[in-house]
């Protein structure tokens, strides 16, 4: 398996525009994750997904932030209007139900708003 | 709320020295553990996982400890080397996953 993959790899965007983070989860995988990484903050959870439905969204910092998971293959992170306050690396993991509970990274989309 | 602190936050050790990283969490009411390396610019490889029912999970040169009851895991690294420099985090998984902020760890050659 390719593992969890996320692009872009990079984003700079200008304050006020729209920016979509994407990730693709390990096939098989019932649970999806965002996260967002910061050097003052560190790894904090912004929301995550069982069987594409949202079910904890109480790390998404403000209504600017939307996720979806249109399907067990996809989700977007969306920003809208993005601000530099915004900048920092995204993540997005994933896990299957049960078992070990263990959960995958992807790479991270690093993103600068200026 | 759960609260996952690890100490210290950063640490410089010469190569071949064996070393501790420590995580605390204030609720132990969790299903596993998980540590974490992550390397500069990259994303998160999970290097060992303990499930609640454990005390310890071995992988090489890493031993990892669990101590439920009163809320801490350690990592050892035995004969530390170069490749070992990393940031380090471990996460507790109960109704979510929460991180600690991480060790970063410097092996000098």
């Amino acid at each position: 398996d390719a593992g969890v993959i996320q692009s872009p790899r990079h984003e700079v965007t200008e304050m006020g525009q729209e920016v979509t983070l994407r990730c693709k989860p390990i096939s098989g995988h019932d649970y999806l994750f965002w996260y967002r990484q910061t050097m003052m903050r560190g790894l904090e959870l912004l929301i995550y997904f069982n069987n594409n439905v949202p079910i904890d969204d109480s790390g998404m910092p403000e209504d600017r932030f939307s996720a979806k998971m249109p399907n067990a293959s996809f989700s977007t992170l969306k920003i809208q209007p993005s601000e530099p306050r915004d900048s920092a690396v995204y993540f997005c993991a994933s896990k299957k139900a049960g078992g070990t509970y263990e959960q995958y990274f992807g790479p991270g989309t690093r993103l600068t708003v200026t | 709320k759960q609260e996952v602190t690890q100490i210290p936050a950063a640490l410089s050790v010469p190569e071949g020295e064996n070393l501790v990283l420590n995580c605390s969490f204030t609720d132990s009411a969790i299903y596993n553990l998980q540590w974490f390396r992550q390397d500069p610019g990259k994303g998160l490889t999970s290097l060992l996982l303990i499930q609640s029912s454990q005390r310890e999970q071995t992988s090489g040169r890493l031993n990892a400890s669990l101590d439920k009851s009163s809320g801490r895991s350690t990592l050892y690294i035995a004969a530390s080397q170069p490749g070992d420099s990393a940031t380090y985090l471990c996460a507790v998984y109960g109704n979510q996953f929460y991180f600690g902020t991480g060790t970063s760890l410097t092996v000098i050659p």
